[in-house]
């Protein structure tokens, strides 16, 4: 099961900051938080990740609480072609030699940006 | 286009039928994912590539499923006997070591 809750929807108007909460109580202290966004029809994009430290790119800022039980993704200025599915995700480790990291997807947050 | 690529796009099938998906990953990636995506859901983690050998899989993966990436490289999905629950879009990915996955389009499963 996915490590992490999202609000099932938001609306954000166009031009004004959009910002996605997320908890992620029973995070362990080595495991990232990632966020993806999947555009209908497509596959899901990567947009940032994080371990401890705020982190910002090209695309978005994420702030991750200093307990690291909860983070937030910012997108600074939404634009229509931000309308999406955002998933937020606690990488998890190995659980054996060999394994692989698992991104555990939830049903994330329905954003849409409205004109 | 350098990223991940997966053929078809689309696959209409009846059931019963045996289907076979592809994925191109990207080239110096050497990890590769099979993930399943029914309508109002998050993907689901299927089955795990390094290289050519297969290191994980689902319980989600039954039996009439069977994953291969023959030379490390691009890699299929075939389904036996297919069922009606079987209609999904079904996405693959890949990534560095311990990089990002980046995902392909995916291909839509329909099943009659």
């Amino acid at each position: 099961d996915a490590k992490t809750t999202q609000p099932p929807s938001m609306d954000c108007a166009e031009g004004r900051a959009a910002n996605l909460p997320c908890n992620h109580s029973t995070i362990s202290g080595n495991e990232y938080v990632y966020w993806y966004r999947q555009i209908h029809s497509q596959g899901p994009q990567y947009i940032i990740h994080g371990l401890k430290n705020n982190e910002t790119n090209e695309m978005a800022s994420l702030i991750i609480t200093e307990d690291r039980k909860s983070s937030t993704l910012i997108l600074p200025h939404a634009t229509l072609r931000d309308t999406a599915v955002y998933y937020c995700i606690v990488r998890e480790g190995p659980d054996r030699v060999g394994g692989t990291y698992k991104y555990i997807f939830g049903t994330g947050t329905r954003l849409k940006v409205l004109a | 286009d350098t990223g991940v690529s997966q053929n078809p796009r689309h696959k209409i099938t009846k059931r019963g039928q045996n289907v076979t998906f592809r994925c191109d990953p990207i080239s110096e990636h050497n990890r590769l994912y099979w993930y399943r995506q029914t309508l109002g859901q998050g993907p689901e983690f299927l089955t795990y590539f390094q290289n050519e050998a297969q290191l994980e899989k689902s319980r989600l993966l039954s039996d009439r499923f069977s994953a291969e990436r023959p030379k490390g490289s691009f890699s299929t999905l075939e389904i036996q006997r297919t069922e009606q629950g079987d209609s999904a879009m079904y996405l693959c990915a890949s990534s560095l070591v311990s990089g990002k996955l980046f995902f392909g389009s995916g291909t839509q499963l329909s099943v009659l």
